[in-house]
């Protein structure tokens, strides 16, 4: 039984440019976070999907970042025109439902993608 | 403010010893999680709680609803429990995260 997994597990780039990041969930959970995570801070929420929907982008801190999640499996995070600030571990989660409310289930983290933009 | 705020920040203890980390919070929540994350990254749940005691091996983590307070106990503590327990509260909206206590436990 695999667990969520993320790729790539690390990602160098150049201040400017676009970048994907993925995320594969477990099989079957409806629910998908991903987070952002700076050096010695605890992880921040960006945006969940229920589905294929976004049902809470709140967190997305500018239109640069974007999220999609077409078929209600795979997700993929995508920033434009990366700045020096977006470095950070990006993580991703997912959980069986997100019934209750997006903090009232359990969720299991992928490894992080570590993105440094230079 | 922060919404979530845990106490101590860093922790060294000896094998053996009973540790306590703390979590205190300012919103209404529904649920509370503690995560444990070792170098490298990877976040692992280990408790997910609303009320009263969970207890799982070597860990116990508490929750007092009135008091807006979690502890996560361990007893017995071991090198390889060293790594940063992280405290975050949810409840309809996504999950609010401490910043860690990042535990080392020397042989």
């Amino acid at each position: 039984g695999a667990g969520v997994s993320q790729t790539p597990s690390n990602k160098v780039t150049e201040k400017g440019k676009y970048v994907e990041l993925r995320c594969d969930p477990i099989s079957g959970h409806t629910a998908l976070y991903w987070y952002r995570q700076s050096l010695g801070q605890g992880p921040e929420f960006l945006i969940y999907f229920q589905g294929t929907g976004a049902a809470d982008d709140s967190g997305l801190p500018n239109d640069r970042f974007f999220a999609v999640r077409p078929e209600g499996s795979v997700s993929t995070l995508k920033i434009q025109r990366t700045e020096r600030g977006d470095s950070a571990v990006y993580l991703c989660a997912s959980s069986l439902t997100a019934s209750g409310g997006a903090g009232y289930n359990e969720q299991f983290f992928g490894p992080g993608t570590r993105l440094t933009v230079l | 403010k922060n919404e979530v705020e845990q106490s101590p920040q860093n922790l060294t203890a000896q094998e053996g010893e009973f540790i306590t980390i703390n979590c205190s919070y300012s919103v209404g929540i529904s649920a509370l999680h503690w995560l444990q994350q070792h170098p490298g990254g990877g976040i692992v749940s280990l408790f997910m709680l609303s009320s009263g005691k969970k207890k799982h091996g070597r860990l116990i983590a508490t929750i007092n609803i009135q008091e807006k307070h979690s502890s996560l106990h361990i007893t017995a503590s071991h090198p390889r429990d060293s790594a940063v327990y992280i405290c975050a509260v949810g409840r309809d909206t996504p999950l609010v995260f401490g910043k860690g206590t990042r535990l080392s436990v020397i042989a």
